[in-house]
């Protein structure tokens, strides 16, 4: 089956301790994308990836970093995590980029940072 | 930045209705729309996408609309049914894709 997948789904933990969501994808995608959701605002951007080892910030990319060694994977780390980065985060990954076409994306990490 | 969807946050229909979501966009410039579904707990999933050179494009029991001339882009869910219960939103891209807040759609038995 198609998917992206995620892990943990969900999080809490305490400010300053680091920590890694990983996300995988097993449809080829060249193109992957990390955004945070929260309440009353779209979807916006962190970081994104047009293939191995190419990486870009998006909207919002302050106090998180991406990694992109192998095609499949996409961790999102966060070094020092602050109570301000408590949301719901969603990988996605997609054959035509980010601006247009489809994104699968994965079920979502909802992380608290207490 | 601009915003993207000035979505109504609900919408209540009874199932076997016709379900209309809104989405207005205000970059005049954006030739890409798409909606996605995201039902609670999952991760968003596409629907039907539009680009700017067309005005209507129909999936299955769904139809997109696109008014230019008012930047305005609506969702249309025919015989809806309690599944399709989630929230929808639109994104819209010229650059980058902005994605809108969403609108809960809420179907009544």
């Amino acid at each position: 089956e198609a998917q992206v997948t995620q892990n943990p789904r969900y999080l809490i933990t305490v400010t300053g301790k680091k920590l890694t969501v990983t996300c995988s994808q097993n449809m080829n995608h060249e193109y992957m994308s990390w955004y945070r959701q929260d309440p009353g605002l779209g979807l916006r951007q962190i970081y994104y990836s047009m293939n191995v080892e190419v990486t870009d910030k998006g909207d919002v990319p302050e106090g998180y970093k991406v990694s992109r060694k192998e095609k499949r994977n996409f961790p999102l780390i966060l070094e020092s995590p602050s109570p301000n980065q408590t949301s719901l985060y969603f990988c996605a990954s997609s054959s035509s980029g980010t601006r247009t076409g489809e994104q699968f994306f994965g079920p979502g990490t909802r992380l608290t940072v207490l | 930045g601009e915003s993207v969807g000035l979505h109504l946050p609900t919408l209540s229909v009874q199932e076997g209705d016709n379900s209309i979501i809104n989405c207005a966009y205000s970059n005049s410039a954006s030739d890409y729309f798409i909606w996605y579904k995201q039902e609670s707990g999952k991760g968003p999933q596409f629907i039907i996408d539009i680009r700017s050179n067309m005005d209507k494009r129909q999936g299955q029991r769904v139809t997109v609309l696109l008014n230019k001339t008012v930047k305005h882009l609506s969702l249309q869910i025919a015989a809806t049914q309690p599944g399709d219960s989630a929230v929808y939103f639109c994104a819209e891209s010229y650059n980058d894709m902005r994605f809108g807040a969403g609108t809960r759609l809420t179907v009544k038995p």
